[in-house]
């Protein structure tokens, strides 16, 4: 049972525009959360954070909101760029055994249009 | 980046076969992992090690074993490979934080 999922598998957005990709979690303990890219043939990178202490980070034009009622965020990227087409993954941190580990969200195929 | 190799990038094996993967760090993070990444799955952990010689299981670790023997090298072993095992493979590494980085990818078909 998915404890983060994406439900939109793919998004197309023209050049310029802003891509908003989403992610819901079912974990109420969940307290950070990450954004991964992923370009084909190459590993996730690492992309953008959020601790559950804020509702709002930023990096140049990426944007993580979490709305923690909601049990939701959002990654925003304005303007979008052909650069940007890639999967983009949602995960979270728990602690089992003896290793903290991250689960993943199934993943965005997001497209940029030129 | 994380110095982290993976080899072989990509392998073609037969069904019954073993067949081992290596990920190298030149990081010395303690924590190591093991990913499989399959459409409409994500990625989803097999094995994981937090020093040499320890390790653990992950959500998918049926039919795969892994050692560590060094701080630098975590090795995945498909004890005989099966077409479930069809995946791309990815090794991670992480040290005190959350963020895990990632390696390149192993492309393994099993026929």
């Amino acid at each position: 049972d998915q404890q983060v999922k994406q439900n939109s598998p793919s998004l197309s957005v023209q050049e310029g525009r802003i891509s908003i990709l989403n992610c819901d979690y079912t974990n109420s303990m969940f307290d950070y959360f990450l954004w991964y890219k992923k370009y084909p043939a190459e590993g996730p990178t690492f992309l953008i954070s959020i601790s559950s202490i804020k509702d709002k980070n930023e990096d140049g034009r990426f944007t993580v909101f979490l709305n923690k009622s909601a049990k939701h965020l959002s990654l925003h990227i304005v303007p979008s760029q052909p650069g940007d087409s890639a999967v983009y993954f949602c995960a979270a941190p728990f602690s089992s055994g003896s290793a903290r580990q991250l689960t993943f969200g199934s993943g965005t195929q997001l497209t940029v249009l030129p | 980046d994380a110095g982290i190799t993976q080899s072989p990038r990509h392998k073609v094996t037969e069904t019954g076969t073993p067949v081992t993967l290596r990920c190298h760090q030149t990081e010395n993070h303690r924590y190591m992992y093991w990913y499989r990444q399959d459409p409409g799955h994500g990625l989803r952990l097999i094995h994981y090690s937090y020093g040499v010689k320890d390790t653990d299981k992950g959500e998918v670790s049926d039919g795969y074993s892994v050692s560590r023997s060094k701080t630098e090298d975590f090795l995945l072993t498909l004890e005989s490979a099966t077409s479930s095992q069809t995946s791309v493979y990815f090794c991670a590494i992480s040290g005190n934080g959350y963020e895990q980085y990632f390696g390149p990818g192993t492309r393994l078909t099993v026929t």
